[in-house]
C-alpha cells in the first residue's frame, strides 16, 4: 500500500533533550513537509523540501532541524532550543517539487509531549 | 502573506441534513488552489475536495461540493445528506502556485447529531 508513515505515534521528551520524528513515504513524491498543530489552531509550516539534499524554512523553523538524504525520508529533529515543543506534528508530501496544483497528502501524525 | 479565515469554530447538523461551512481568504494572486481537509478524531488529515481558482465550475465530490466565489474570496463547503462519519474538524487551505506555501484556517468542528 502506498502512503506516508510517521513514527512514533507518541513521543515523550525530557527537558534539554533532542528528539527525532520519522516520516517515510512510498508515493514517489518529490516534495515533503513538516507541520505543527496546536490545539484550536490550524497547521503551521516548519520546514519543507522540494528535492533530496535541499530544504527550506517555513514560518516556525526555530528550534527544529531536518535532513533529506533520501527521497522517501524526511526526519524532523526537535532540539532543546525549542522551548514549547508539545504539539501534534504532521508530515505531508506532494507529487512534484515545483509549485503548482499539487495536493498535499498527510501522514497519521506524531504527538509530542514534554515530561 | 495570504490568510485563511474560518469564522465558525463549531457547527452541528442533524444526520441526513445539509450543512455549509464557511471559509474566506485574502490574496492578491489571481491563480491559486483551495482545499478542504477533514481531520477526524484519529487526527489523520484527509483531503475532501479541491478547487483551482481559474476554473469557474464549482468542484463536487459525491456528497461534498463547494461554492467558490472568487470576487468575494469565499470558498464554502456544503455537505449533503450528512452522516455520522462526517463528524470531524474541517480545515480550509490556500495554496499559492508560485511556491510551496499552503495556508490553513483555524478549523471548524462539525458535530453530526443522530
Amino acid at each position: 500500500d502506498g502512503g506516508i508513515t510517521q513514527s512514533p505515534k507518541y513521543l515523550f521528551r525530557k527537558e534539554g533533550q533532542n528528539v527525532t520524528l520519522s516520516c517515510e513515504q512510498n508515493l514517489n513524491h518529490d516534495a515533503m513537509y513538516w507541520y505543527r498543530q496546536d490545539p484550536g489552531q490550524g497547521l503551521r509550516l516548519i520546514y519543507y523540501s522540494q528535492i533530496v539534499n535541499d530544504f527550506q524554512k517555513g514560518d516556525i523553523a526555530e528550534g527544529y532541524s531536518v535532513s533529506r538524504e533520501k527521497k522517501e525520508s524526511f526526519p524532523l529533529t526537535v532540539t532543546s532550543a525549542q522551548k514549547n515543543p508539545t504539539a501534534f506534528y504532521l508530515c505531508a508530501s506532494s507529487p512534484e517539487g515545483l509549485a503548482g496544483e499539487e495536493t498535499q497528502y498527510f501522514g497519521p501524525g506524531t504527538r509530542l509531549l514534554v515530561l | 502573506a495570504q490568510t485563511v479565515t474560518q469564522s465558525q469554530p463549531e457547527m452541528s447538523v442533524q444526520e441526513a441534513e445539509t450543512v455549509t461551512l464557511s471559509c474566506t481568504y485574502d490574496t492578491s494572486e489571481s491563480d491559486y488552489y483551495l482545499f478542504w481537509y477533514k481531520q477526524p478524531p484519529s487526527r489523520q488529515m484527509i483531503l475532501v475536495i479541491r478547487q483551482e481558482a481559474y476554473k469557474q465550475q464549482n468542484a463536487t465530490e459525491n456528497r461534498f461540493s463547494v461554492n467558490f466565489q472568487k470576487a468575494a474570496k469565499s470558498f464554502s463547503l456544503k455537505i449533503s445528506d450528512s452522516q455520522l462519519g462526517d463528524a470531524a474538524m474541517y480545515f480550509c487551505a490556500y495554496r499559492s502556485p508560485y511556491n510551496n506555501d499552503m495556508r490553513f484556517g483555524a478549523g471548524t468542528r462539525l458535530t453530526v447529531k443522530p
